[in-house]
């Protein structure tokens, strides 16, 4: 079975600061990593995933995501957080094998940027 | 290019009865997935398709729930006798499954929709 933690329900930051929005994850064998982000109505936009090499990830709206295997976390950053970042954002697994398979995501985690 | 589309946007119908949900993947994308997602929740898988066949229905959560792919591209989800615990938001997916150079299973992103809001009475 696999599963995704994301143990903050949101996350408050002030324009121009750093944000870290965290992701743990279980998974047999080598995992696939995502982030999406909902905006209110909207469906799942995908920002940045994680499939082999680099542990550092650069995605969409200059965010990034750092993979770390021995802690099995897969967080989610941006170096200068902005009022329109906010939204609820979403990480995601699934497993290695096979030509597709079903993501699994988390609870999701609100993020508030405020001026 | 256009993305995925799901219609109708929102459905609001009476207990015990039948609706249908469509999705339109993005052209030449070969998988579909259709997730629930529940106020609150994180979307949970529901069924995928590979091409017409339904390659993983492991999270269909009863018989009243079906989905079709008759000519591989658009879908239809459907619920029978519908119960008022149905109510959710239906995602859809689509992505271009093939597999990496080298590397076992398909690196490719799923792509949602807007998603269909069912609200049953």
């Amino acid at each position: 079975a696999q599963s995704v933690a994301q143990p903050e329900d949101q996350v408050n930051v002030a324009e121009g600061n750093p944000l870290t929005v965290k992701c743990t994850y279980s998974v047999s064998g080598n995992p696939y990593l995502f982030w999406y982000v909902q905006y209110p109505n909207r469906g799942l936009q995908f920002l940045l995933k994680y499939i082999t090499g680099d542990n550092l990830v650069k995605g969409s709206y200059g965010f990034e995501a750092e993979f770390n295997k021995s802690q099995t976390s897969f967080h989610l950053k941006k170096p200068s957080a902005l009022v329109s970042d906010s939204a609820l954002y979403f990480c995601a697994v699934r497993a290695n094998t096979g030509t597709a398979s079903k993501l699994t995501f988390g609870t999701g985690t609100r993020l508030q940027v405020t001026l | 290019g256009a993305g995925v589309s799901q219609t109708p946007s929102n459905k609001v119908t009476e207990k015990g009865k039948y609706v249908e949900l469509r999705c339109d993947p993005i052209s030449g994308h070969t998988a579909l997935y259709w997730y629930r997602q529940s106020l609150g929740q994180g979307p949970e898988f529901l069924i995928y398709f590979q091409g017409t066949g339904a390659a993983d229905d492991s999270g269909l959560p009863n018989d009243r729930f079906f989905a079709v792919r008759p000519e591989g591209s658009v879908s239809t989800l459907k619920i029978q006798r519908t119960e008022r615990g149905d109510s959710a938001v239906y995602l859809c997916a689509s992505s271009l499954t093939r597999l990496a150079g080298g590397l076992e299973g398909s690196t490719d992103t799923q792509y949602f929709g807007p998603g269909t809001r069912l609200t049953v009475l």
